[in-house]
């Protein structure tokens, strides 16, 4: 089946500028993260969402970034006012509650801030 | 703080001996460990998991180990295969956070023919 897909691949922009960044993630899976990497470093957590809970967003860096989730299936990751720290690899990743902690990749977002 | 830490950013091992990665953690209250395999331009994909009360967990060529006394876990893959090459990130979690992993840095296994 269809795994975690995101969109865009890639993204350029230029600093001060808002950017969306779109995860679709597995079909019944109620459970979305998204996470970001940047150079040399571990993913690092910014977001949660399970089901219709409020999503938990102790991760996210600063109040330029939020995310929502329509419908408990598509999200987006939204960063405003970009800067060149913001530049990383944004990963999304889904899970079956019942699962446990094998979560699903998709293939990340690479967003470059000039 | 990094509370997981794989030291090596790099690892280099001739196909068909033992790959060795380790990751070492600060958090005494990891309690579930998790090591996902990463190839380039594509999202990580899960190997293979321990919980704490395990020392040693065995999944066909992987096998991971872990000393809870050390705070250390490591992954073994043997006999290792070129299309092993790849990052390999160890993650935790910790009770009642199950969601919320925390990641290592992660290590660059190149498999030499």
């Amino acid at each position: 089946g269809a795994g975690v897909s995101q969109s865009p691949s890639n993204k350029v922009t230029e600093k001060g500028k808002d950017v969306e960044l779109r995860c679709d993630p597995i079909s019944g899976h109620t459970a979305l993260y998204w996470y970001r990497q940047s150079l040399g470093q571990g993913l690092e957590f910014l977001i949660y969402f399970q089901g219709n809970s409020a999503p938990d967003k102790s991760g996210l860096p600063s109040d330029r970034f939020s995310a929502e989730r329509t419908g408990g299936s598509v999200s987006t990751l939204t960063i405003q006012r970009t800067q060149q720290e913001d530049s990383a690899v944004y990963l999304c990743a889904s899970s079956l509650w019942d699962e446990g902690d094998e979560q699903f990749f998709g293939p990340g977002t690479r967003l470059t801030v000039l | 703080d990094q509370q997981v830490k794989q030291n090596s950013p790099s690892l280099s091992v001739q196909e068909g001996r033992i790959s060795i990665l380790n990751c070492d953690y600060t958090n005494s209250m990891f309690d579930y460990f998790l090591w996902y395999k990463k190839y380039p331009a594509e999202g990580p994909t899960f190997l293979i998991s321990i919980s704490s009360i395990k020392d040693k967990n065995e999944d066909g060529r992987f096998t991971v180990f872990l000393n809870k006394s050390a705070k250390h876990l490591s992954l073994h893959i043997v006999p290792s295969q070129p299309g092993d090459s790849a990052v390999y990130f160890c993650a935790a979690s910790a009770e009642g956070s199950n969601y919320q992993l925390i990641w290592g840095a992660g290590t660059k296994l190149i498999i030499k023919p």
